[in-house]
């Protein structure tokens, strides 16, 4: 079976310090990773995207995230968090066997303390 | 960059009304849209697969006559609430891709009370 997985619901950073979001994906298939964000009442926005190229993706904010086939992993990093990152973040998958359609996982809630 | 765009981004209606939302690729071209509902504080859950020149294509447990789709040319697809209930009450997200599977595009949402 096809899945994403995203590990935390909720992180809380403190500003300054590093941020990293959890995602794992389970498929026989090539995926093609996204990472998304959304801020209150405001639309989705791409962060990144791994589409079989390098496996470290830089992003949009000083993002980026690391392709690990061998762990299906797709973790989202950032080494110093500001209060603008607070947001919900969103990992998806799509899969070389169903096209266009993308998979969202659960969401990660981003608090940052001052 | 692509831009897909929702209106309304805001409806309120009664119960039993009829509720149509608009999804507009507005610089592409768009064969398959993507209608997504969103409750608070939850993930992105599919709906259905929007197919122009042929009908939806919709996932397990979503209603075809509650939530009509209509993908009416290569830049519009609507999605009609039917006889609307409080429990359809929800955040209405599209998508469109381009390029294939490594970009989609999403609207900025329609969020929808039904009092």
């Amino acid at each position: 079976a096809q899945s994403v997985t995203q590990l935390d619901s909720h992180v809380s950073v403190s500003e300054g310090t590093p941020v990293l979001l959890r995602c794992n994906y389970s498929s026989s298939y090539s995926p093609s990773l996204f990472w998304y964000v959304q801020h209150p009442n405001k639309g989705l926005q791409l962060l990144l995207k791994y589409t079989s190229a390098a496996t470290l993706v830089k992003g949009i904010n000083g993002f980026e995230a690391e392709f690990k086939k061998s762990e299906t992993s797709f973790h989202l990093t950032k080494p110093s968090a500001h209060m603008s990152d607070a947001a919900e973040y969103f990992c998806v998958v799509s899969f070389s066997n169903t096209g266009n359609q993308f998979y969202f996982g659960t969401g990660t809630s981003l608090t940052v303390i001052p | 960059g692509a831009v897909v765009s929702q209106h309304p981004s805001w409806v309120i209606c009664k119960s039993g009304t009829s509720v149509k939302i608009e999804c507009r690729s507005l610089d592409f071209q768009a064969t398959t849209m993507f209608w997504y509902r969103q409750f608070p504080k939850q993930s992105l859950m599919l709906m259905a697969t929007s197919n122009e020149g042929s009908k939806a294509t919709y996932e397990q447990g979503v209603e075809k006559d509650k939530f009509l789709i209509n993908h009416a040319s290569l830049t519009l697809s609507t999605l009609t609430v039917t006889s609307a209930h409080p429990e359809d009450s929800s955040f209405y997200i599209c998508s469109a891709p381009l390029g294939g599977r490594e970009t989609q595009y999403f609207g900025p949402g329609t969020r929808l009370l039904v009092l």
